[in-house]
């Protein structure tokens, strides 16, 4: 079945780390998006990508990078310069605006 | 710019009695509308979507949501709750963003709605 797979499901950083979080779709999807979820403030968005080796900054890019070398794959890596990374983190694609998002599982990173 | 308010945080129902989740948006262009259910550390789920063609759309698990123009809304209902139905759900507007030059997607801060059995 297709869909999009997220790993690890939950990651521990210690202060000062980087840490990588994994996106994988087999969709065939086009664009893929990386969200920040935290109680109460619904998704906020960090980078998206349209097309392969291309990706512009979301709402809330500090502290966060990204690279789309394959269609595939949109990894995340959360840098220590991101002061409050404790966060669930979703990963998405779509191919167009009529046809929704399919969302992963989710990463949930905690600081230690 | 778009916007979606989901006007209530939490509501509660009793199991066997009708859900109402309500969602304003604004728009400057023609938005497609979405309602996405997500359960606790899971992702979120495509539950319907409004994309310019009928106005009533009918999801999963017997969710409906009718599209008002003239009132920019699109609330979400189902007749009858299940326990299962509990659960966040999130209203999101897809819409051109001339800035970006892409559509992009803008999204409620979510409605927790709990079944009393």
């Amino acid at each position: 079945d297709g869909g999009i797979t997220q790993s690890p499901k939950y990651l521990f950083r210690k202060e000062g780390q980087n840490v990588t979080l994994s996106c994988e779709q087999n969709l065939n999807h086009d664009a893929m998006y990386w969200y920040r979820q935290d109680p109460g403030q619904g998704l906020r968005l960090i980078y998206y990508s349209q097309i392969v080796n291309d990706f512009q900054k979301g709402d809330i890019a500090e502290g966060y990078s990204v690279s789309r070398e394959k269609k595939e794959s949109f990894p995340l890596t959360v840098t220590s310069a991101q002061k409050n990374p404790t966060a669930f983190y979703l990963c998405a694609s779509s191919m167009g605006q009529a046809d929704g998002y399919t969302f992963g599982s989710g990463t949930r990173l905690t600081v230690v | 710019a778009q916007s979606v308010t989901q006007l209530d945080s939490h509501v509660s129902v009793s199991e066997g009695t009708p859900v109402l989740l309500r969602c304003n948006y604004s728009s400057s262009y023609s938005p497609s509308l979405f309602w996405y259910v997500q359960h606790p550390n899971k992702g979120l789920q495509l539950l319907l979507k409004y994309t310019s063609a009928a106005t009533l759309v009918k999801g999963i698990n017997g969710f409906e949501a009718e599209f008002k123009k003239s009132e920019t809304s699109f609330h979400l209902t189902k007749p009858s709750a299940h326990m299962s139905d509990a659960a966040e759900y999130f209203c999101v507007v897809s819409d051109w963003d001339s800035g970006a030059g892409s559509y992009q997607l803008t999204f409620g801060k979510g409605t927790k709605l709990s079944v009393i059995p």
